[in-house]
């Protein structure tokens, strides 16, 4: 079964460095998504990706974040200047279509571990 | 403000009881609700879905209801199995919104 992968599974690095994370979503999807989950605290929305675009962005995708679509397969999610407070586990989604009636599943890869030290 | 509640928080229950979970949420306007199950250090698997016109959807021993009118659906686990210790995520969809509003999850702790 096609599933979204990501890397690395688990990042180290030092505050103010740049870091990205890789996703490469299920092959026939179109939407895109980051999401990140502190420990011990609920998933939250970062971005949504569409047609090589942005299509809506939470408060915490601040310009320290950017997402690309480099070659149509990866995802990326680049944090410019890493803070202590980025640490967290950074999950990619994709799914096939629009939300509204859609009833299509977002399928989650298994996360990055991001440690900011 | 489109908010997810969950509760309860964490429940521990032995192998083969049944467990339910519950879910309230106010997002507006409804578009569909999923259940996910989200083992430890793992993204989250879609386990249900339900649409406004749909009260209750099964996926094996996991049974969600949904009553749109209160804005309540719950989430019962029949004959636990150890492999159903996992946080149980609630998440609802808004009508023409890409992203989805999670609830902050019921860890459930199935004991031998």
């Amino acid at each position: 079964e096609p599933e979204v992968t990501q890397t690395p599974s688990h990042q180290v690095t030092q505050m103010g460095q740049e870091v990205i994370l890789r996703c490469v979503p299920i092959s026939n999807h179109l939407y895109f998504y980051w999401y990140r989950q502190i420990l011990g605290q609920k998933v939250e929305f970062l971005v949504s990706f569409y047609n090589n675009e942005i299509s809506e962005k939470s408060e915490i995708f601040d310009d320290q974040f950017s997402v690309e679509r480099p070659d149509g397969s990866n995802f990326t999610l680049k944090i410019r200047s890493t803070k202590l407070e980025d640490s967290a586990m950074y999950f990619c989604a994709s799914k096939m279509e629009a939300g509204g009636l859609g009833t299509d599943t977002q399928y989650f890869g298994p996360g990055t571990r991001l440690t900011v030290l | 403000k489109n908010q997810v509640e969950q509760s309860p928080q964490s429940l521990i229950i032995l192998e083969g009881k049944n467990c339910t979970l519950q879910c309230n949420y106010t997002v507006s306007p409804f578009s569909n609700l999923r259940w996910y199950k989200q083992d430890t250090g793992r993204g989250p698997v879609s386990l249900t879905i339900m649409t406004f016109s749909e009260n209750t959807k099964s996926n094996g021993r996991y049974t969600a209801t949904l009553d749109a009118d209160t804005k309540q659906s719950s989430l019962h686990i029949t004959a636990s199995q150890l492999s159903d210790s996992a946080s149980y995520i609630c998440v609802v969809s808004a009508w023409d919104d890409y992203k989805l509003s999670f609830g902050a999850g019921t860890t459930v702790t199935v004991r031998a």
